[in-house]
Protein backbone atom coordinates (compact mmCIF):
# COMPACT_ATOMS: atom_id res chain seq x y z
CA UNK A 1 0.00 0.00 0.00
CA UNK A 2 1.44 3.47 -1.33
CA UNK A 3 1.49 5.51 2.43
CA UNK A 4 2.52 8.39 3.39
CA UNK A 5 3.09 9.57 7.15
CA UNK A 6 3.57 12.96 8.22
CA UNK A 7 5.36 13.89 12.13
CA UNK A 8 6.77 16.50 13.65
CA UNK A 9 4.06 18.91 14.62
CA UNK A 10 3.26 20.69 17.67
CA UNK A 11 3.39 23.85 19.24
CA UNK A 12 6.07 26.51 18.96
CA UNK A 13 6.61 30.21 19.82
CA UNK A 14 6.74 32.61 17.19
CA UNK A 15 10.42 33.07 16.33
CA UNK A 16 11.20 29.04 16.88
CA UNK A 17 11.90 25.84 14.74
CA UNK A 18 10.24 23.22 13.83
CA UNK A 19 11.11 20.07 11.46
CA UNK A 20 8.71 17.88 10.42
CA UNK A 21 8.55 14.66 8.81
CA UNK A 22 7.09 12.72 5.72
CA UNK A 23 7.96 8.67 6.10
CA UNK A 24 7.03 6.99 2.48
CA UNK A 25 6.32 3.57 1.91
CA UNK A 26 4.71 1.20 -0.33
CA UNK A 27 6.69 2.88 -3.15
CA UNK A 28 9.61 3.79 -5.37
CA UNK A 29 10.52 7.05 -3.11
CA UNK A 30 13.47 8.29 -4.97
CA UNK A 31 11.56 8.24 -7.83
CA UNK A 32 9.27 11.01 -7.55
CA UNK A 33 8.77 14.21 -6.96
CA UNK A 34 7.48 15.26 -3.04
CA UNK A 35 5.39 18.39 -1.57
CA UNK A 36 4.96 20.12 1.11
CA UNK A 37 0.77 21.60 1.16
CA UNK A 38 -0.80 23.66 4.19
CA UNK A 39 -4.16 24.15 5.03
CA UNK A 40 -4.61 27.10 7.72
CA UNK A 41 -8.03 26.23 9.90
CA UNK A 42 -11.27 26.57 8.02
CA UNK A 43 -9.18 27.98 5.11
CA UNK A 44 -8.11 26.59 2.23
CA UNK A 45 -5.31 24.54 0.39
CA UNK A 46 -1.79 26.62 -0.11
CA UNK A 47 1.31 24.69 -2.33
CA UNK A 48 4.73 25.57 0.18
CA UNK A 49 7.23 23.86 -1.26
CA UNK A 50 8.79 20.65 -3.73
CA UNK A 51 11.89 18.92 -3.99
CA UNK A 52 12.50 16.75 -7.28
CA UNK A 53 13.68 13.33 -6.98
CA UNK A 54 16.80 13.38 -6.43
CA UNK A 55 17.10 16.15 -4.13
CA UNK A 56 19.22 18.54 -6.47
CA UNK A 57 16.39 21.18 -7.29
CA UNK A 58 13.79 22.74 -4.60
CA UNK A 59 11.06 25.61 -5.22
CA UNK A 60 9.52 27.57 -2.30
CA UNK A 61 6.21 29.60 -2.40
CA UNK A 62 7.13 33.35 -1.68
CA UNK A 63 5.94 33.47 1.80
CA UNK A 64 8.14 30.72 2.61
CA UNK A 65 11.14 31.53 1.06
CA UNK A 66 14.46 32.11 3.26
CA UNK A 67 12.51 30.29 6.35
CA UNK A 68 11.40 27.18 4.79
CA UNK A 69 14.56 24.16 3.88
CA UNK A 70 12.78 21.27 1.95
CA UNK A 71 15.27 18.35 2.05
CA UNK A 72 14.79 14.10 1.34
CA UNK A 73 16.73 11.24 2.11
CA UNK A 74 16.02 8.57 -0.87
CA UNK A 75 17.96 5.95 1.68
CA UNK A 76 15.61 6.59 4.26
CA UNK A 77 12.20 7.13 2.19
CA UNK A 78 11.78 10.28 4.01
CA UNK A 79 10.55 13.85 2.79
CA UNK A 80 11.42 16.65 5.76
CA UNK A 81 10.31 20.02 5.67
CA UNK A 82 13.15 22.47 8.35
CA UNK A 83 10.91 25.38 9.28
CA UNK A 84 12.74 28.43 10.92
CA UNK A 85 11.75 32.12 11.84
CA UNK A 86 7.98 31.14 12.32
CA UNK A 87 5.09 33.39 12.48
CA UNK A 88 1.30 33.00 13.55
CA UNK A 89 0.39 32.76 9.64
CA UNK A 90 2.21 29.61 9.33
CA UNK A 91 -0.26 28.23 11.50
CA UNK A 92 -1.57 25.23 9.54
CA UNK A 93 -2.05 21.29 8.94
CA UNK A 94 0.86 20.43 6.77
CA UNK A 95 0.56 17.42 4.32
CA UNK A 96 2.75 15.94 2.14
CA UNK A 97 2.00 14.55 -0.91
CA UNK A 98 3.49 12.90 -4.43
CA UNK A 99 3.83 13.85 -7.72
CA UNK A 100 5.43 12.12 -10.74
CA UNK A 101 8.91 12.72 -11.91
CA UNK A 102 7.77 15.04 -15.08
CA UNK A 103 10.45 17.62 -14.46
CA UNK A 104 9.26 21.32 -14.84
CA UNK A 105 8.14 22.09 -17.71
CA UNK A 106 5.53 19.06 -17.67
CA UNK A 107 2.04 20.19 -18.84
CA UNK A 108 0.90 17.49 -16.87
CA UNK A 109 0.83 17.14 -13.14
CA UNK A 110 -0.94 15.85 -9.98
CA UNK A 111 -0.87 15.18 -6.57
CA UNK A 112 -1.11 11.35 -5.08
CA UNK A 113 -1.44 10.43 -2.73
CA UNK A 114 -1.60 12.76 0.34
CA UNK A 115 -0.34 12.00 3.99
CA UNK A 116 -2.74 12.78 6.43
CA UNK A 117 -0.96 15.83 7.36
CA UNK A 118 0.75 16.67 10.80
CA UNK A 119 -0.51 20.33 12.65
CA UNK A 120 1.53 23.02 13.57
CA UNK A 121 0.44 25.76 15.99
CA UNK A 122 2.83 29.22 16.24
CA UNK A 123 1.63 30.80 18.78
CA UNK A 124 3.00 32.15 22.47
CA UNK B 1 -5.51 36.38 -3.90
CA UNK B 2 -5.00 33.03 -5.98
CA UNK B 3 -4.16 33.12 -9.24
CA UNK B 4 -6.45 30.12 -10.00
CA UNK B 5 -10.55 31.37 -9.23
CA UNK B 6 -13.14 29.32 -8.29
CA UNK B 7 -16.67 29.63 -7.09
CA UNK B 8 -17.35 29.34 -2.88
CA UNK B 9 -19.73 27.83 -3.09
CA UNK B 10 -21.84 25.41 -5.30
CA UNK B 11 -25.17 23.07 -4.47
CA UNK B 12 -26.63 20.74 -6.29
CA UNK B 13 -29.92 18.41 -5.81
CA UNK B 14 -29.76 14.89 -5.58
CA UNK B 15 -29.20 12.91 -9.02
CA UNK B 16 -28.76 16.10 -10.83
CA UNK B 17 -25.47 16.93 -12.90
CA UNK B 18 -22.97 20.14 -11.34
CA UNK B 19 -19.75 21.68 -13.06
CA UNK B 20 -17.52 23.03 -10.74
CA UNK B 21 -15.22 25.70 -12.41
CA UNK B 22 -11.60 26.95 -12.09
CA UNK B 23 -10.07 29.93 -14.38
CA UNK B 24 -6.61 31.57 -14.28
CA UNK B 25 -4.18 31.98 -16.99
CA UNK B 26 -1.87 29.14 -16.71
CA UNK B 27 -4.99 26.68 -17.67
CA UNK B 28 -4.31 27.85 -20.95
CA UNK B 29 -1.24 26.04 -20.76
CA UNK B 30 -1.23 23.22 -17.93
CA UNK B 31 -3.62 21.01 -17.41
CA UNK B 32 -5.34 21.20 -14.00
CA UNK B 33 -5.80 18.43 -11.45
CA UNK B 34 -8.91 18.18 -8.92
CA UNK B 35 -9.39 17.33 -5.43
CA UNK B 36 -12.04 16.33 -2.90
CA UNK B 37 -11.44 16.57 0.72
CA UNK B 38 -14.25 16.17 3.37
CA UNK B 39 -13.94 17.72 6.74
CA UNK B 40 -11.20 16.14 8.63
CA UNK B 41 -9.72 14.22 6.47
CA UNK B 42 -6.53 14.75 3.40
CA UNK B 43 -7.59 15.77 0.14
CA UNK B 44 -8.08 13.03 -2.41
CA UNK B 45 -6.81 13.40 -6.23
CA UNK B 46 -10.07 12.82 -8.22
CA UNK B 47 -9.07 14.28 -11.89
CA UNK B 48 -5.81 14.94 -13.53
CA UNK B 49 -4.38 15.47 -17.39
CA UNK B 50 -6.72 15.86 -20.08
CA UNK B 51 -9.42 13.65 -18.49
CA UNK B 52 -7.91 11.09 -16.30
CA UNK B 53 -9.50 9.31 -12.63
CA UNK B 54 -7.69 7.41 -10.45
CA UNK B 55 -8.24 4.02 -9.29
CA UNK B 56 -11.38 3.57 -6.96
CA UNK B 57 -12.88 7.47 -8.78
CA UNK B 58 -16.37 6.61 -9.62
CA UNK B 59 -16.60 7.65 -13.33
CA UNK B 60 -19.62 10.14 -12.31
CA UNK B 61 -16.34 12.45 -12.13
CA UNK B 62 -15.29 13.76 -15.51
CA UNK B 63 -12.91 16.64 -16.09
CA UNK B 64 -12.48 18.98 -19.20
CA UNK B 65 -10.70 22.16 -19.91
CA UNK B 66 -11.40 24.92 -22.77
CA UNK B 67 -9.05 28.28 -23.38
CA UNK B 68 -8.19 29.58 -19.12
CA UNK B 69 -11.21 27.51 -17.63
CA UNK B 70 -10.85 24.11 -16.35
CA UNK B 71 -14.16 22.15 -15.29
CA UNK B 72 -14.93 19.08 -12.83
CA UNK B 73 -18.11 17.57 -13.68
CA UNK B 74 -19.80 15.07 -11.54
CA UNK B 75 -22.76 13.99 -13.11
CA UNK B 76 -25.64 11.99 -11.03
CA UNK B 77 -23.98 13.87 -7.24
CA UNK B 78 -24.51 11.63 -4.81
CA UNK B 79 -24.54 12.70 -1.01
CA UNK B 80 -21.15 11.16 -0.51
CA UNK B 81 -19.90 13.70 -2.93
CA UNK B 82 -20.53 17.02 -0.54
CA UNK B 83 -17.32 18.44 0.22
CA UNK B 84 -14.95 21.08 -0.75
CA UNK B 85 -13.26 20.62 -4.43
CA UNK B 86 -9.79 22.18 -4.73
CA UNK B 87 -8.03 22.71 -8.73
CA UNK B 88 -4.11 23.06 -9.05
CA UNK B 89 -2.13 23.82 -11.65
CA UNK B 90 0.97 25.84 -12.37
CA UNK B 91 1.10 29.23 -11.00
CA UNK B 92 1.11 32.12 -14.38
CA UNK B 93 4.41 33.88 -12.92
CA UNK B 94 6.55 31.90 -14.83
CA UNK B 95 8.49 30.49 -11.58
CA UNK B 96 6.92 27.35 -12.44
CA UNK B 97 5.86 27.04 -8.74
CA UNK B 98 1.93 24.90 -8.27
CA UNK B 99 -0.72 26.69 -6.86
CA UNK B 100 -4.73 25.79 -5.77
CA UNK B 101 -7.61 27.57 -6.38
CA UNK B 102 -9.75 28.90 -3.20
CA UNK B 103 -11.82 25.63 -3.09
CA UNK B 104 -15.30 24.96 -3.77
CA UNK B 105 -17.80 23.68 -1.07
CA UNK B 106 -20.55 21.73 -2.96
CA UNK B 107 -23.69 21.18 -1.35
CA UNK B 108 -26.15 18.06 -1.94
CA UNK B 109 -29.84 19.06 -1.82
Amino acid sequence: EVQLVESGGGLVQPGGSLRLSCAASGFTFSSYWMHWVRQAPGKGLVWVSRINSDGSSTSYADSVKGRFTISRDNAKNTLYLQMNSLRAEDTAVYYCARSPDYGDYAFVNWFDPWGQGTLVTVSS
Amino acid sequence: SSELTQDPAVSVALGQTVRITCQGDSLRSYYASWYQQKPGQAPVLVIYGKNNRPSGIPDRFSGSSSGNTASLTITGAQAEDEADYYCNSRDSSGNLNWVFGGGTKLTVL
